[in-house]
């Protein structure tokens, strides 16, 4: 079945950039999906299609996708985007939906 | 307003059954595909199975296949899982979540705020 891999945590001082990777083999080929999780809360979808946001996600959220990974690209971070970060795509072979394993965020 | 509220979720004993529901408002339900999503304690989310709106298409994940079931019942606005044979490690908080309609590639834009499952002896 399909794997995404993503590091466990990332961190960052507030204003600077945080960059979240998700690995996949060809990846590049497939949709990518980003959600966003604060603790006891449910998950946000915060990037869609790999790089388009839904309405009321800021322009600071960004994405791309080529080769075998993706990348999620939050700017400016400030201390409220401190949460759990997932990649999902759909895997057409099995027909299965795929989360990779979460990046948590931390800002210093 | 779009609301999605999970219910049937406590504890139970290994190899027994459990029935999940989860209703819907502030959309017309019959016409979304609709998932069930778990998440252990501390763990990552993942994906358990979905049904389409006419409940003709169903998947599931390869560790509850054969033990859960999807369904729905579009005149209640109500969708199920019948989780059986339970395991330890089917112990999570599941959330049901509402795909974005008119996309070729499923994803959600809403979710509910789950139930918590645990299963011990």
């Amino acid at each position: 079945s399909y794997v995404l891999t993503q590091p466990p945590s990332v961190s960052v001082a507030p204003g600077k950039t945080a960059r979240f990777s998700c690995g996949g083999s060809d990846i590049g080929s497939k949709s990518v999906h980003w959600y966003q999780q604060k603790p006891g809360q449910a998950p946000v979808l915060v990037i869609y299609y790999d790089r388009d946001r839904p309405s009321g996600i800021p322009e600071r959220f960004s994405g791309s996708n080529s080769g075998n990974t993706a990348t999620l690209t939050i700017s400016r971070v400030e201390p409220a985007d401190e949460a759990d970060y997932y990649c999902q795509v759909w895997d057409r072979n099995s027909d299965h939906l795929v989360f990779g394993g979460g990046t948590r965020l931390t800002v210093l | 307003e779009v609301q999605l509220v999970e219910s049937g979720g406590g504890l139970v004993q290994p190899g027994r059954s459990l029935r999940l529901s989860c209703a819907a408002s502030g959309f017309s339900f019959n016409a979304f595909w609709m998932h069930w999503v778990r998440q252990a304690p501390g763990k990552g989310l993942v994906w358990v199975a979905r049904v389409s709106n006419d409940e003709i298409t169903t998947n599931y994940a390869d560790s509850v296949k054969g033990r859960f079931t999807i369904s729905r019942d579009n005149a209640k606005n109500l969708l199920f899982l019948q989780m059986n044979s339970l395991r330890v490690d089917d112990t999570a908080v599941y959330f049901c979540a509402r795909v974005v309609p008119g996309v070729d590639t499923p994803m959600f834009d809403f979710w509910g705020p789950g139930t918590l499952v645990t299963v011990s002896s």
